[in-house]
């Protein structure tokens, strides 16, 4: 059922840096990307989302990575705030048809002051 | 507030027991999911329903069955409970179709004693 790899599981990031998490997939008809954050304690929230037309897609301090050809997207978080620490999923879907929606394992971002 | 309502926020049984867990989906959604989220574990797949009828299983139990109702209500039913079941469980509406990320609730917090 896994068919998105992603890393690190666990990342401590100092106020301020940059925080990068990786993901990989396998199915090539895959054709959307979303990013969830998860707070503790509530369910995760739709952060951010790319379609393979583009390479970069920015929302704030938010950018996914996209390569088509490694078939890997990454989420950069700038300027990381104590504020974004939380659990991050990646996921990837058909654009036409999300009922298959594969998440990745996530990554717990903790941000230090 | 992301529109997916679950109830019970908390559950706390005994092993052997039954329960039910409900979730209703955000106002035009006609596809439910349903997920499992056990303590750092990532979000482990169980079932979908879209518009009352089964659509997707993932590693759903036997001892676990799931329906949805015509006013597209869904219930995940959990019975002979086991320690190993305790987690968060969580429901995901979405629409049907193109292009769409899952909107989740906040989760029923499932402890078996």
């Amino acid at each position: 059922q896994q068919q998105v790899k992603q890393s690190p599981q666990s990342l401590i990031v100092q106020k301020g840096g940059i925080s990068i998490i990786n993901c990989a997939y396998e199915n090539t008809a895959f054709d959307y990307f979303p990013w969830y954050q998860q707070f503790p304690g509530k369910g995760p929230a739709l952060l951010i989302a790319i379609r393979p037309d583009v390479s970069e897609k920015k929302e704030g301090r938010f950018t996914i990575s996209f390569n088509k050809s490694a078939k890997q997207f990454s989420l950069h978080i700038m300027d990381s705030q104590p504020g974004d620490s939380a659990t991050y999923f990646c996921a990837a879907s058909r654009f036409d048809n999300n009922n298959d929606m594969r998440f990745g394992a996530g990554t717990r971002l903790t941000v230090k002051p | 507030d992301s529109g997916v309502t679950q109830t019970p926020k908390h559950l706390i049984t005994a092993t052997g027991q039954r329960v039910t867990l409900r979730c209703s989906p955000r106002s035009g959604d006609l596809s439910v999911y349903w997920y499992q989220q056990s303590l750092d574990q990532g979000l482990q797949f169980l079932i979908q329903y879209y518009n009352g009828e089964e659509r997707a299983k993932g590693n759903i139990l036997e001892r676990f069955s799931a329906q949805q109702f015509p006013d597209l209500h869904s219930e995940l039913n959990l019975s002979s409970l086991e320690l190993g079941d305790s987690a968060l469980y969580f429901c995901a509406s979405s629409v049907d179709g193109a292009g769409y990320g899952y909107t989740f609730g906040s989760g029923t917090r499932l402890t078996v004693v």
